[in-house]
């Protein structure tokens, strides 16, 4: 079957940095995105990766990892408006988004 | 990125009733319309993808009688949850993907459905 898995919750302090870990089996891979959702609100796209290694985008950055299955969102200089869902999703073979159950990064002063 | 609307964010409505979500992409042609389901903390749950101009093909487990979605335009999708009842009562959120094939899926903001 298809699986994604990530953190269930993180804490991290204002103004540290945060790594959130996405590992992930589907049936093919034609790219790794990253997500940010506030409670209530829709997820708003922050990355997308298909190919190995890292891509930096102002406070945020995401790697990855094909033949180990594995991603990574970095946080830096975090913020209180930080604190949100972040959610892995895969684009499998069938270009269908398969997601993870998403991780609540929770930032304290 | 593209604009996705969708309307209205909120709506409360009796049981057994029916309730009509739009979903519209405001500057781009969205030939793949998605809908989601969402429980509190819980992930994103795919319901049905949608091809313009052609039926829409739903996940295991959904009920296409009851969760009939209408893609007449490359702008417009609709999801109808009809004789909703409470345990219908969740936050549906659409997204679509342009015609260049563009792998970004773009997000409407969401409806919270409450059905009592």
């Amino acid at each position: 079957g298809q699986n994604i898995d990530q953190p269930t919750e993180m804490t991290a302090t204002e103004g540290a940095i945060v790594q959130i870990n996405c590992t992930y089996q589907t049936s093919g891979f034609n790219g790794l995105f990253w997500y940010q959702q506030h409670a209530g609100e829709a997820p708003t796209f922050l990355s997308y990766n298909v190919l190995d290694g890292l891509e930096e985008k102002g406070r945020f950055s995401s790697f990855l990892s094909r033949s180990k299955g594995y991603s990574y969102l970095l946080l830096k200089e975090l913020q209180m408006k930080d604190s949100a869902s972040y959610l892995c999703a895969v684009l499998d073979s069938n270009y269908q988004l398969i997601w993870g159950a998403g991780t609540k990064l929770i930032i304290k002063p | 990125g593209a604009v996705v609307s969708q309307h209205p964010s909120r709506v409360i409505c009796k049981s057994g009733t029916s309730v009509k979500i739009e979903c519209r992409s405001l500057d781009f042609q969205a030939t793949t319309m998605f809908w989601y389901r969402q429980f509190p903390k819980q992930s994103l749950m795919l319901m049905a993808t949608s091809n313009e101009g052609s039926k829409a093909t739903y996940e295991q487990g959904v009920e296409k009688d009851k969760f009939l979605i209408n893609h007449a335009s490359l702008t417009l999708s609709t999801l109808t949850v009809t004789s909703a009842h409470p345990e219908d009562s969740s936050f549906y959120i659409c997204s679509a993907r342009d015609a260049q094939g563009h792998t970004e899926a773009f997000f409407g903001q969401g409806t919270r459905l409450t059905v009592v």
